[in-house]
């Protein structure tokens, strides 16, 4: 079965703790997106990778890190300096980064801090 | 920055009543794609648009893209349930990043 994972579905934190939110693909894309949705909101960009050991920010990079040491991975740590982490995390990939293909979304992780 | 904004926000209809909802870019775009997004669910990609002008069909849906490359629109004929969920359109204008629209909620009454 080709698709992105994501774990875990619902996460539960309190406040001043790191969290990872796990993102795994197995379409053979090269490019990778995290997006952050509030309710009722639109898709806002975190962080993307294009390729392998490189990723750029997003709009809303702030209190966030990712790497992108395998093709297949591309975790998310949610940090404590952000401020307002409760929201529904979505990862995505694309075939390449430059906005031409479609994006494969997983089925979300939602977060909650208190 | 450039800006993709959606109109309506919701919109409620019985079933069987058409539905539109309308994109609209601050800048010019390479090309627009739209995704549903059911209630609890992921987006899912419905289609892309890449020509000025361009109009597209599948079954009760239709898309445009506008002759400026500015603004698209979905069209939905007929709703049935299965159509809820948020709709969303997507540009890429001057950057190498997919902008996502602001989505439209549709509601179908049985």
């Amino acid at each position: 079965d080709g698709g992105i994972t994501q774990s875990p579905k619902y996460l539960f934190r309190k406040e001043g703790q790191n969290v990872t939110l796990s993102c795994e693909q197995n379409l053979n894309h090269d490019a990778m997106y995290w997006y952050r949705q509030d309710p009722g909101q639109g898709l806002r960009l975190i962080y993307y990778s294009q390729i392998v050991n490189d990723f750029q920010k997003g709009d809303i990079a702030e209190g966030y890190s990712v790497s992108r040491e395998k093709k297949e991975s591309f975790p998310l740590t949610v940090t404590s300096a952000q401020k307002n982490p409760t929201a529904f995390y979505l990862c995505a990939s694309s075939r390449e980064g430059v906005g031409a293909y479609e994006q494969y979304f997983g089925p979300g992780t939602r977060l909650t801090v208190t | 920055g450039q800006q993709v904004m959606q109109i309506p926000q919701y919109q409620h209809v019985q079933e069987g009543e058409d539905f539109t909802t309308y994109c609209n870019s601050s800048t010019t775009l390479s090309n627009i794609q739209w995704y549903k997004q059911r209630p609890g669910g992921h987006p899912v990609f419905l289609i892309q648009l890449v020509k000025s002008g361009e109009v597209k069909k599948q079954k009760r849906l239709t898309f445009q893209f506008g002759e400026a490359k500015k603004n698209s629109s979905l069209h939905i004929t007929a709703t049935q349930t299965t159509d809820v969920g948020t709709y969303f359109c997507a540009g890429l204008g001057g950057t190498d990043k997919l902008i996502f629209g602001t989505g439209t909620r549709l509601q179908v009454f049985p």
